[in-house]
């Protein structure tokens, strides 16, 4: 049974603050992460993906991928309260001719001003 | 807007009824796939089709039928459903290239199974 775990929250931090959320997977084989950001009532909107070991930068979100600790994080800097939202991390571990995403059950996060 | 519409938004029925859920994507991509996602549960993966041909049921029940006509279109065909099966039911499709492809959601249809 593949799994993919977030801490559920809720993650408090304060406006222009860094917000850090992390995700493990138990699939040693995984090959593509991805983070996406729901907000309440809303469908899940893609925000990183990450494929190798390392950071990845995009505006004020970075991605940081260790495959060896099978552990991948987002972390959001000079956070806004339209961040508050639900982030999902997924992962996809086969090979095949269509991705099949696994994942975890979100991290909500709050940004208070 | 992520060009994958689901239609309709919200759909209340009973357990007798027959619906449909509507799904089409104006990307060009090459898969659909059909998620179920329940208050305080990860989103489940329900089906997924490969150019046109399903690859994937992951031990759905049989009151969920999928149907994909063509590489733009993908329904869901409901009946005899169950108070439980009330949830978010989600579209997404990706242009399969390798390992890195990327799916991109529509905006669900809310279930409400009565």
């Amino acid at each position: 049974q593949k799994e993919v775990e977030q801490n559920s929250g809720p993650l408090s931090v304060p406006e222009g603050a860094i917000a850090s959320l992390n995700c493990t997977y138990s699939d040693r084989g995984s090959q593509s992460f991805f983070w996406y950001r729901q907000y309440s009532g809303k469908s899940p909107e893609l925000i990183m993906s990450i494929y190798s070991n390392g950071d990845k930068e995009d505006g004020r979100f970075t991605a940081q991928l260790n495959k060896a600790s099978q552990y991948v994080s987002l972390l959001i800097r000079d956070s806004q309260p339209s961040d508050s939202a639900t982030y999902l991390c997924a992962v996809r571990g086969d090979t095949g001719t269509a991705s099949k995403l696994t994942f975890g059950t979100g991290t909500r996060l709050q940004v208070t001003l | 807007e992520t060009g994958v519409t689901q239609t309709p938004r919200h759909l209340v029925m009973g357990m007798t009824n027959k619906k449909s859920l509507k799904c089409e994507q104006h990307l060009g991509h090459n898969a659909m796939y059909w998620y179920k996602q329940s208050a305080k549960k990860p989103l489940e993966l329900m089906f997924v089709y490969n150019f046109k041909e399903q690859t994937e049921n992951n031990s759905v029940p049989s009151r969920f039928s999928p149907e994909c006509p063509n590489s733009s279109h993908l329904f869901l065909h409901l009946h005899t459903l169950q108070p439980e099966d009330s949830a978010l039911y989600l579209c997404a499709s990706s242009q399969v290239q390798g390992w890195t492809d990327t799916q991109y959601f529509g905006p669900g249809t809310r279930l409400t199974v009565l």
